[in-house]
């Protein structure tokens, strides 16, 4: 089975510009979170879809993050424009439930903005 | 928001030492998690723990929660290299939240052979 597959592994973008993150959950996974890494923090989660819709999205930071899931498969998260604050580790997860058990983390997207 | 306090940040060890980190939080969880992050991976779940007081173990690894339901441990015995990696709690309640994990800020844990 496939595991989680984010892309791209790492970006390097400038202060300014638009980033789209992109992450493949397991086939099947109805659950698809984003969670952030900030340098030396706590892993921070982001939001939350169930197939297309946002089940909750309180752990955005602000209007410059758009996360879509078009169709219940793949998730993108785009940054537009990115600020400095931005940069860290973004983790998409997987589960076939809700409830935070059974997530399959991907190896995540270093994020830095310059 | 909620927040988790995980202690020590990092740890220095020899091979063959046990290790003990611990997180503490100021509000109840239902479950307490532990992860393993690996360089370049994402977090991979070690133990999951359902019930105040209990203790569970994992081959080396053995993990308690605290009976107040406000607090969780995690000890590594005889270390070994591939033990290096930084290890998160993370609490969850269910219902309002969903299921959203809350992090500790992780142990970096770096063992000499």
């Amino acid at each position: 089975e496939a595991g989680v597959t984010q892309f791209p592994s790492h970006s390097v973008i400038e202060k300014g510009q638009t980033v789209t993150l992109r992450c493949d959950p397991i086939s099947g996974h109805d659950n698809l979170y984003w969670y952030r890494r900030v340098m030396g923090k706590e892993i921070k989660f982001l939001l939350h879809f169930v197939k297309e819709s946002k089940q909750d999205e309180s752990g955005m930071p602000n209007n410059r993050f758009l996360a879509e899931r078009t169709g219940g498969t793949y998730s993108t998260l785009k940054v537009q424009p990115a600020e400095l604050e931005d940069s860290g580790v973004y983790f998409c997860a997987s589960s076939a439930r809700a409830g935070g058990l059974g997530y399959t983390f991907g190896s995540g997207t270093r994020l830095t903005v310059v | 928001g909620q927040q988790l306090n995980q202690s020590p940040q990092s740890m220095f060890i020899q091979e063959g030492e046990d290790v003990s980190m611990n997180c503490t939080s100021s509000s109840i969880f239902n479950t307490w998690l532990w992860y393993k992050q690996d360089p370049g991976e994402g977090p991979v779940l070690l133990i999951a723990l359902y019930k105040a007081g209990e203790l569970t173990s994992n081959g080396r690894l053995t993990a308690q929660f605290g009976i107040t339901r406000k607090d969780s441990f995690l000890n590594i015995s005889a270390s070994i290299p591939s033990d290096v990696g930084i290890y998160f709690c993370a609490g969850l309640n269910y219902g309002g939240s969903q299921g959203n994990l809350i992090f500790g800020k992780g142990t970096k844990l770096s063992v000499k052979p």
